[in-house]
């Protein structure tokens, strides 16, 4: 099974907003809307950032918020900070008792 | 406070079976809801969901590994057990552990592991 697909890089200057995409298909993302945002910084374990689609677990910022429609899922990152450039992963609940992530988003801070 | 620490073997030989130990506090796999997952990940590529078991030894492979894995549980020595078989040098990855919480309308992973890195070469 393949990953979900992310944009390899997406970047913005300090204070903006951005989106990643996460885009699977009518067997995972589309049909169970639960999708889970994961926040890496090299060499270091990932954090869970958004849960079930659009949680926050306690102690995650309200700049990064989830959404979905359809196949596709997006975390925006509002407020842009520098602690805010690391790597980011999406994942989905894909059926047939099995999870499928993402192809992984840099995050780079201009 | 819930922590998980990995622990095994940091070189492998190919065709050895890998035997990982997931180590955690803080909670308990016998409560309802409560599983624990692993991953991994290749050094510079995407993580990859492995298997999962759950609080009533339910278990979860990753079909593609499915032949490979067998992920098991020790309720009273709060620990996870994955092995995976056969292993060969493109099972080089960082492997995780992470505390997996199941619910009625979802299930995702709350606390991870620092990650142990199992390099196979001979």
């Amino acid at each position: 099974q393949s990953g979900l697909t992310q944009p390899a890089s997406v970047s913005g200057s300090p204070g903006q907003s951005i989106t990643i995409s996460c885009t699977g298909t009518s067997s995972d993302v589309g049909r169970y809307n639960l999708v889970s945002w994961y926040q890496q910084y090299p060499g270091k374990a990932p954090k869970l950032m958004i849960y079930k689609g659009s949680k926050r677990p306690s102690g995650v910022s309200d700049r990064f918020s989830g959404s979905q429609s359809g196949n596709t899922a997006s975390l925006t990152i509002s407020g842009l900070q520098a602690e805010d450039e690391a790597d980011y992963y999406c994942c989905s609940y894909a059926g047939i008792r099995t999870y499928v992530l993402g192809t992984g988003t840099k995050v780079t801070v201009l | 406070q819930v922590t998980l620490r990995e622990s095994g073997p940091a070189l492998v030989k190919p065709t050895q079976t890998l035997t990982l130990t997931c180590t955690f506090s803080g909670f308990s796999l016998s409560t309802g809801g409560v599983c624990v997952s692993w991953f991994r990940q290749p050094p510079g590529m995407a993580l990859e969901w492995l298997a999962r078991i759950d609080w009533d030894d339910d278990k979860y492979y990753s079909t593609s590994l499915k032949t490979s894995l067998t992920i098991s549980k020790d309720t009273s020595k709060n620990q996870v057990v994955l092995r995976v078989a056969n292993m060969g040098p493109v099972d080089t990855a960082t492997y995780y552990c992470a505390r997996t919480m199941a619910e009625a309308d979802g299930a995702y992973f709350d606390y991870w592991g620092q990650g142990i890195l199992v390099t196979v070469s001979s």
